[in-house]
């Protein structure tokens, strides 16, 4: 069975510019969670989704990031403007409904010049 | 609020050696607690996880790890480390009623010496 599948695997983008990450969870999942890593922070979560409806999205450090989850089977993390400040390492996981065990991607290298 | 400690940011040790990496939580509910780790440019890997039951756990590759309730720890242990174990170590836990969420520890890095 596939894993947690991201794309880009790699991004890089110039201040201003919109930038989408795609998350494609493990079938039959159905709860999914954005993390953003860096070397300060650490790894933090972001938005996670229960059933595709985004349960707790304090996470989100602004505006300018948004997340979809049209279905079970995709999710959309959306920053617009990007800033350099947004530069990470975006992960994307997914559990099935009963655990809390968490199955991560391997994420999306942004850098915001 | 819940918190998980990893006191060692960086641990380096002789590939055949021992390991025990450190992790303690604070909360006073049962916790769920795992081992993810993190090799460079790689996402976290699930190592092993305790629920309940035998407070000892068997991972993947070879780690272990051993709940104690009464030190608040859930230590990783490997008998004898490969160069291959040189990664980045993260323990999380997660409770009931804790909104399904995983809180995860700053990570241990790893490095093995030949």
């Amino acid at each position: 069975d596939a894993g947690v599948i991201q794309s880009p695997r790699h991004e890089v983008t110039e201040m201003g510019q919109e930038v989408t990450l795609r998350c494609k969870p493990i079938s039959g999942h159905n709860s999914l969670f954005w993390y953003r890593q860096t070397m300060m922070r650490g790894l933090e979560l972001l938005i996670y989704f229960n059933n595709n409806v985004p349960i707790d999205d304090s996470g989100m450090p602004e505006d300018r990031f948004s997340a979809k989850m049209p279905n079970a089977s995709f999710s959309t993390l959306k920053i617009q403007p990007s800033e350099p400040r947004d530069s990470a390492v975006y992960f994307c996981a997914s559990r099935v409904a009963g655990s809390y065990e968490q199955y991560f991607g391997p994420g999306t290298r942004l850098t915001v010049t | 609020a819940q918190s998980v400690t990893q006191p060692d940011i960086h641990i380096t040790v002789s590939e055949g050696a021992s390991l025990e990496l450190r992790c303690n939580y604070s909360y006073g509910a049962t916790p769920y607690l795992f081992w993810y780790v993190q090799s460079p440019g790689q996402g976290l890997q699930l190592l092993l996880k305790y629920f309940s039951g035998d407070t000892l756990v068997q991972g993947i590759k070879g780690f272990e790890a051993e709940f104690k309730r009464s030190q608040s720890s859930f230590n990783l242990r490997k008998p004898s480390v490969h160069w291959s174990d040189a990664a980045e170590y993260f323990c999380a836990v997660a409770f009931t009623g804790g909104g399904n969420k995983l809180t995860f520890g700053t990570g241990t890095q790893l490095k093995v010496e030949l």
